[in-house]
């Protein structure tokens, strides 16, 4: 199994600034995977982050906005950039053992 | 590309009662994994039942138990005795056999009435 730390757990931002957002994991994992879900929404993956190398984003996520950062096999960071309103939404990170593990969620509101 | 399709948006349920959640997929693989994932309005996520497409047995946990039909790809979750805490949007999941990454159906709304 794997116990993942997330925080924060939730933030209010102002419009045009940036929220950086972190995930430790108890054990080594070679994929972080962050996720987006929009209010009453499903699940979406914004991208793969790999220690050693430049995260793979899916479509509709770019690196300018989403820059994420795999410093170790433990540790990940989401950056959401520039926000807007229309990124109000919860965040997840989560990593994959036999199952998928997840952190508790990041809540953000932009105003 | 694979998909996930849940076509009950919200159900509901008296309390001891059965209730079974819907899920199709589609994919060419033929070796993957499809879970069962649970929502509170605490919003973790918690993984309620997983099964391997390679296993012709169908997983059951507790009150939780699946019918997954491979060649119709249908995986459909079985809550037996439901429970007020059992309240909770539910997500069916696929998993790639050479990936990570999830790929979430829209989700069922449970409600278990008293």
């Amino acid at each position: 199994s794997a116990v993942i730390s997330q925080k924060p757990s939730r933030d209010i931002c102002q419009r045009g600034t940036s929220l950086t957002i972190q995930c430790q994991v108890d054990s080594q994992v070679t994929m972080m995977f962050w996720y987006r879900q929009q209010p009453g929404q499903s699940l979406t993956l914004i991208a793969t982050a790999n220690q050693g190398s430049e995260a793979t984003y899916e479509s509709g996520f770019v690196i300018d906005k989403f820059p994420i950062s795999r410093p170790n096999l433990t540790f990940s960071t989401l950056t959401v950039s520039n926000m807007s309103p229309e990124d109000s939404s919860i965040y997840l990170c989560s990593v994959v053992t036999f199952e998928a593990f997840f952190g508790q969620g990041t809540r953000l509101t932009v105003v | 590309a694979q998909t996930v399709t849940q076509s009950q948006p919200e159900m509901s349920v008296q309390e001891a009662e059965t209730v079974t959640l819907s899920c199709t997929y589609d994919t060419s693989e033929n070796n993957y994994y499809l879970f069962w994932y649970k929502q509170p309005p605490s919003r973790q996520m918690i993984l309620v039942i997983r099964q391997e497409a390679y296993k012709q047995q169908n997983a059951t946990e507790n009150r939780f138990s699946v019918n997954f039909q491979k060649a119709a790809k249908s995986f459909s979750l079985k809550i037996s005795d439901s429970q007020l805490g059992d309240t909770a949007m539910y997500f069916c999941a696929f998993m790639g056999g050479s990936q990570g990454n999830l790929i979430f159906g829209k989700g069922t709304k449970l409600s278990v009435k008293p």
